[in-house]
């Protein structure tokens, strides 16, 4: 079936450094999702982008977290600076629709150490 | 309190058995629900959707949705041992992608 990349699928940073998590997403999907998952935890959407824009984003999604998709390229979450709190596992989505019908596939997630 | 919630947390059934996962919303607005499965060291996969009150069939497993009291429900007859994984319920309100996901029940199916 259809595949999203994730790279790397560990990282470990130190407090106040910046990291960049990367995602490939299914070829001709228009939609990608961002998803944070402490370990022991639920699965929280922080985030969705279509056409070079966030349409929706979450309270978890900070002021230090970015998206983007540069020329359709790889599909970023960069956090500027990072913070022990965003150590947890990240995941990536695309779908080719937004609505409710439509399949959301992920990626493998990586995981995010903070230290 | 969470939207999306499930149980059990942990669920153990014999190879060849019905394993029955349940979830509850407490948002009328969800009217979109989904069951993930996730393997570990894997990402979340799609098993089904269900949209109307009811029953869906997809060879072995099989989701009921009631609208009225938010419940929906997975069973998974003739349990394989491969059917060990973590299983999200998952939902969202008319016209979106966002999804709000459960806690998970672990299944596992022993040989």
């Amino acid at each position: 079936g259809p595949k999203v990349l994730q790279i790397p699928s560990h990282q470990i940073i130190d407090m106040g450094q910046m990291v960049t998590l990367n995602c490939d997403p299914v070829s001709n999907h228009l939609y990608f999702y961002w998803y944070k998952q402490i370990l022991g935890q639920q699965m929280e959407f922080l985030v969705n982008f279509y056409n070079g824009k966030v349409m929706e984003k979450s309270k978890l999604f900070k002021d230090q977290f970015s998206v983007e998709r540069p020329d359709g390229s790889y599909f970023t979450l960069k956090i500027q600076p990072t913070a022990l709190e965003d150590s947890a596992v990240y995941f990536c989505a695309s779908s080719l629709g937004t609505t409710s019908a439509e399949t959301l596939y992920f990626g493998s997630g990586t995981r995010l150490t903070v230290l | 309190q969470q939207k999306v919630q499930q149980s059990p947390e942990s669920l153990s059934v014999p190879e060849g058995g019905m394993a029955s996962l349940n979830c509850t919303s407490s948002d009328r607005n969800f009217q979109y629900f989904w069951w993930y499965r996730q393997h570990s060291g894997e990402g979340p996969k799609a098993l089904m959707s269900i949209f109307s009150d009811g029953d869906k069939k997809e060879g072995r497993f099989t989701a009921h949705l009631n609208k009225a009291s938010l419940h929906v429900s997975l069973h998974i007859r003739d349990s394989q041992p491969s059917d060990s994984a973590l299983y999200f319920c998952a939902a969202s309100p008319t016209n979106t992608g966002k999804l709000t996901f459960g806690d998970g029940t672990v299944l596992t199916v022993k040989p």
